[in-house]
């Protein structure tokens, strides 16, 4: 299957500072890249869809002034978490579709914690 | 509201047993159901269904779609510890956001040696 990749897989920092977490579809053209959140025991909470050229759809409730996404190119998306709060801490997972009736190729994820 | 619900939410079993996971999903203008396995990290892989009636197959693990019932099982059949982890049901619509996945909470399955 697809690669996927995220950087850093994992991130301690204090409150207040901001985070910039990447996606990278290592061997194909992500049409689309998808950015989730994951509670402990909970499922994949999608945050945003984002589209290379163009604004990143939101779900609702997610503040898009907070997390900031940015999809620069083809192969990289990045998900930024400005004024990162402790009750930002999850395990945040992003995933890529090379053609939107495939399946999505998940990335390692990225553990926040913030102190 | 779209949504998507597995059962049972944790499963504990030993090694050699057989489990069956359930799916249901009320999801307007479905296009497809995949099944995933997530461990340690992110979710891999299994299955996609688009089709009722046609199981599909990998190794002891099994899955089908009823698109008139609205639900779909993955069977696992002579359990291993390695299958310890949570199995993930998401659905496709055709919308307007090309590929989005609504995901259920998971079933927890854990295998006993």
């Amino acid at each position: 299957g697809a690669v996927v990749s995220q950087h850093p897989s994992r991130v301690i920092c204090k409150s207040g500072t901001s985070v910039k977490i990447e996606c990278r579809s290592l061997d194909f053209q992500a049409t689309t890249m998808f950015w989730y959140r994951q509670f402990p025991k909970q499922s994949l909470m999608l945050m945003a869809t984002s589209n290379e050229g163009s604004k990143a759809t939101y779900e609702q409730g997610v503040e898009k002034d907070k997390f900031l996404i940015n999809h620069a190119s083809l192969t990289l998306s990045t998900l930024t978490v400005t004024s990162a709060h402790p009750e930002d801490s999850s395990f945040y997972i992003c995933s890529a579709i090379r053609d939107p009736a495939t399946e999505q190729f998940f990335g390692p994820g990225t553990r926040l914690t913030v102190l | 509201e779209d949504k998507v619900v597995q059962s049972p939410l944790s499963l504990v079993v030993h090694e050699g047993d057989t489990v069956t996971l359930n799916c249901s999903y009320e999801v307007t203008n479905f296009r497809s159901l995949l099944w995933y396995k997530q461990e340690k990290k992110a979710p891999t892989f299994l299955f996609m269904l688009t089709s009722s009636g046609i199981e599909k197959k990998s190794g002891r693990l099994s899955s089908i779609l009823d698109k008139k019932e609205l639900f779909s099982i993955l069977n696992i059949t002579a359990t291993q510890t390695g299958d310890s982890a949570v199995y993930l049901c998401a659905v496709r619509n055709r919308g307007s956001t090309l590929g989005r996945l609504y995901f259920g909470r998971g079933t927890q399955l854990t295998v006993w040696p």
